[in-house]
């Protein structure tokens, strides 16, 4: 069965700076897609970035980019010049290629951002 | 906002009791997906519908119910409630259609926070 873990409870960034959230997942699976979601303070699941296993080139979503390491089953996000309304719990999900595609999360990490 | 909506928000019931959560898809939007979130089990899928169809199902209880309708809209009905179902559940939805099913992504709606008391 497929799992996602991030090991990251929780993390803190000071405004405008950078950090990374980490996440990891196993699978046998070749063709499967790796999403990180956003859950502010209001509960909504805000989709943040995606990325195909297929491909090679990392995603980028203006200061949201992500680390996508295939064979270390790997997928870390970095965001850039950190905001105030980037803190939310942010969960990295896993979906399986094919019409069955339900997404499998990880536990969550709670990203705070300090003024 | 993601164009899935969900009614109600917030509902609060006893133990014993049966409520219906629904679920309204972006428009154009084919497949429907129901989650829970709770404290103890994290985010969970519960089932999955298609064009009216039941696709997949996950650790959804025999307890709890789905179906979608033909304008697509969709409801889970939850029975004999007890206090361990409370959560906040979630309907997705994607577009689905042709190759298209392989990529989609799912978008979320606000959610219905349930408490049984």
């Amino acid at each position: 069965a497929q799992t996602v873990t991030q090991s990251q409870p929780e993390m803190s960034v000071q405004e405008a700076e950078t950090v990374t959230l980490s996440c990891t997942y196993d699978t046998s699976e070749s063709d499967y897609y790796l999403f990180w979601y956003k859950q502010p303070p209001s509960r909504q699941m805000i989709l943040v970035i995606r990325q195909e296993a297929y491909k090679q080139q990392n995603a980028t979503e203006n200061r949201f980019s992500v680390n996508f390491q295939k064979a270390a089953k790997s997928f870390s996000l970095k965001i850039s010049d950190s905001q105030l309304g980037d803190a939310a719990m942010y969960f990295c999900a896993y979906r399986r290629g094919g019409a069955t595609n339900k997404l499998i999360f990880g536990t969550g990490t709670l990203l705070a951002v300090q003024p | 906002d993601s164009g899935v909506t969900q009614t109600p928000k917030h509902l609060i019931t006893a133990t014993g009791q049966r409520v219906t959560l629904r679920c309204s898809p972006r428009s154009g939007d084919l497949s429907v997906y129901w989650y829970q979130q709770s404290l103890d089990q994290g985010l969970q899928f519960l089932i999955q519908y298609y064009n009216g169809e039941e696709r997949a199902k996950g650790n959804i209880l025999e307890r709890f119910s789905a179906q979608q309708f033909p304008d697509l809209h969709s409801e889970l009905n939850l029975s004999s409630l007890e206090l361990g179902d409370s959560a906040l559940y979630f309907c997705a939805s994607s577009v689905a259609s042709g190759l298209a099913e392989y990529q989609e992504t799912q978008y979320f709606g606000p959610g219905t926070r349930l408490l049984v008391l």
